[in-house]
C-alpha cells in the first residue's frame, strides 16, 4: 500500500545531542513537508521541499535542518540548538509541485520526540 | 496576519446528536480550505477540500460547507467511532507553493 512512513515512532534526545527523524513516501509525490504539533497549538511548518535537492524554511526552522537527496525521502534533524524539541513531529507530502498546486497534503503517523 | 480559529475547542455529543464544528479564517487570497481528522497518536487523515463560497462536500455522516469567512463541518447522527480531533487548514496565495495554516482543532467525543 502507498503511504508515508515515519520512524521511529518514539525518540528520546539527550542534552547536546542531534537526532534525525526519518520520513519516506512511496506515493511518487514531489512535495514533502515537516510540521511540529504541540498541545493546544496548530501544526506549524518547519521545512518544506517541492523538488529534489531544494528546500525552504517554514515558520519555525531555527534549530532544525533537512535534506532532500531522493524524491522518496525527507529526513529532519533536530539539532542541539533547538532548545524546546519535545513535540509530535509530522511529515506530509502532496502530489503536485509548483507554486499553485492545490492538492491535499497526506500525513504520516508521526514521531514523538522527548527530552531525557 | 493570516489566522484560522476553530470552535469549540472540545465537544461532547451523545450518539445520534447532530452538531456542527466551526472554522473561521482571516486570510487574503484563499486558495482552498481543508478538513482533516486526527486520531490520538496518529497523523491527520484528509477529509475534504473546499475552494469557493457556497461549495459543499459530503462523506458518510460528515458534510463540509464554506462561506467567505468560515467553514462548517456538520456531523449528522454521530457514532462513537467519529470521536477524534478535527482540524481545518487554509491555503493562501504565496510564492511558496502548497503551504497550509492550521487551526488548533476541535476535539470531538461521541458517547453511547
Amino acid at each position: 500500500d502507498g503511504g508515508i512512513t515515519q520512524s521511529p515512532k518514539y525518540l528520546f534526545r539527550k542534552e547536546g545531542q542531534n537526532v534525525t527523524l526519518s520520513c519516506e513516501q512511496n506515493l511518487n509525490h514531489d512535495a514533502m513537508y515537516w510540521y511540529r504539533q504541540d498541545p493546544g497549538q496548530g501544526l506549524r511548518l518547519i521545512y518544506y521541499s517541492q523538488i529534489v535537492n531544494d528546500f525552504q524554511k517554514g515558520d519555525i526552522a531555527e534549530g532544525y535542518s533537512v535534506s532532500r537527496e531522493k524524491k522518496e525521502s525527507f529526513p529532519l534533524t533536530v539539532t542541539s540548538a533547538q532548545k524546546n524539541p519535545t513535540a509530535f513531529y509530522l511529515c506530509a507530502s502532496s502530489p503536485t509541485q509548483g507554486h499553485y498546486s492545490n492538492q491535499p497534503q497526506h500525513f504520516g503517523d508521526g514521531t514523538r520526540l522527548s527530552i531525557l | 496576519e493570516d489566522q484560522v480559529t476553530q470552535s469549540p475547542e472540545a465537544l461532547r455529543l451523545q450518539e445520534g446528536e447532530s452538531s456542527s464544528l466551526n472554522c473561521s479564517y482571516t486570510v487574503s487570497g484563499l486558495r482552498g480550505l481543508f478538513w482533516y481528522r486526527q486520531d490520538p497518536g496518529k497523523g491527520p487523515e484528509f477529509l475534504f477540500t473546499l475552494y469557493s463560497a457556497g461549495e459543499e462536500k459530503e462523506k458518510e455522516r460528515l458534510k463540509a460547507t464554506l462561506t467567505k469567512k468560515e467553514s462548517f463541518l456538520h456531523i449528522t447522527a454521530p457514532k462513537p467511532e467519529d470521536s477524534a480531533t478535527y482540524l481545518c487548514a487554509v491555503r493562501i496565495l504565496t510564492g511558496g507553493g502548497n503551504k497550509l495554516t492550521f487551526g488548533t482543532g476541535t476535539q470531538l467525543k461521541v458517547e453511547l
